[in-house]
């Protein structure tokens, strides 16, 4: 079983709809959750951090984190086609810096 | 501020060769992790330094290893290259606090090819 999974997608939308991005993980004591955004050829982007149940909101992107069933997700309102791109979900659950990330979900904006 | 660097940003190599691949992080970060994305595996952990010391590793052989500098700077090395070394190789810096709720900020990686 992998340790964080997600949809690989593609996730396809139109314009001005509201996208939803899952991911489920396996280690129960895993604390920290991260939503980073990558494009293309491009380096990973962080667009969201969440740590304590519940949602949480920051422009047209909110985070909910569900510790008791193991998941954590991301809506993106007014989706734009400026977000097509492969969004991962990281869990970092240790004392150090290492994140363990699921493979992405590739999000299609149609215009 | 300016944000993490690597260099260099392409490289191309032979099986058998050994490759250095060099990141800066953002000036006050100590913390500076590697990564490995390949299309098949995804984003991998490869190592964490702090203060010049390994402080996690992950599950790769040991033709790869890392070091850091006494200015956070890092350098990784993979030699023998196979070609499935193949990949993008991201670095990525934060604080280094040891608390894991650290945000790291990710360079714009090193894109090795092993021919």
């Amino acid at each position: 079983q992998k340790e964080v999974e997600q949809n690989s997608g593609p996730l396809s939308v139109p314009e001005g709809a509201i996208a939803s991005l899952n991911c489920t993980y396996s280690d129960r004591v895993s604390q920290s959750f991260f939503w980073y955004r990558q494009y293309s050829g491009k380096s990973p982007e962080l667009i969201m951090s969440i740590y304590s149940n519940g949602d949480k909101e920051d422009g047209r992107f909110t985070a909910q984190l569900n510790k008791a069933s193991q998941y954590v997700s991301l809506l993106i309102r007014d989706s734009q086609p400026s977000d097509s791109a492969t969004y991962l979900c990281a869990v970092n659950g240790g004392a150090t810096n290492k994140l363990i990330f699921g493979t992405g979900t590739l999000l299609a904006v149609q215009p | 501020k300016a944000g993490v660097t690597q260099t260099p940003r392409y490289l191309i190599k032979t099986r058998g060769q050994q490759v250095t691949l060099s990141c800066s992080p953002i000036s006050g970060h100590r913390s500076v992790s590697w990564y490995q994305q390949t299309p098949g595996q995804g984003l991998q952990f490869l190592f964490e330094y702090f203060s010049e010391t390994q402080r996690n590793k992950g599950n790769f052989p040991g033709r790869f290893s890392g070091r850091q500098f006494s200015n956070s700077r890092s350098e990784m090395n993979v030699s023998t290259l196979e070609l499935g070394d193949s990949a993008l190789y991201l670095c990525a810096s934060s604080f280094g606090l040891g608390q894991n709720q650290e945000t790291q900020y990710f360079g714009p990686g090193t894109r090795l090819l092993v021919l």
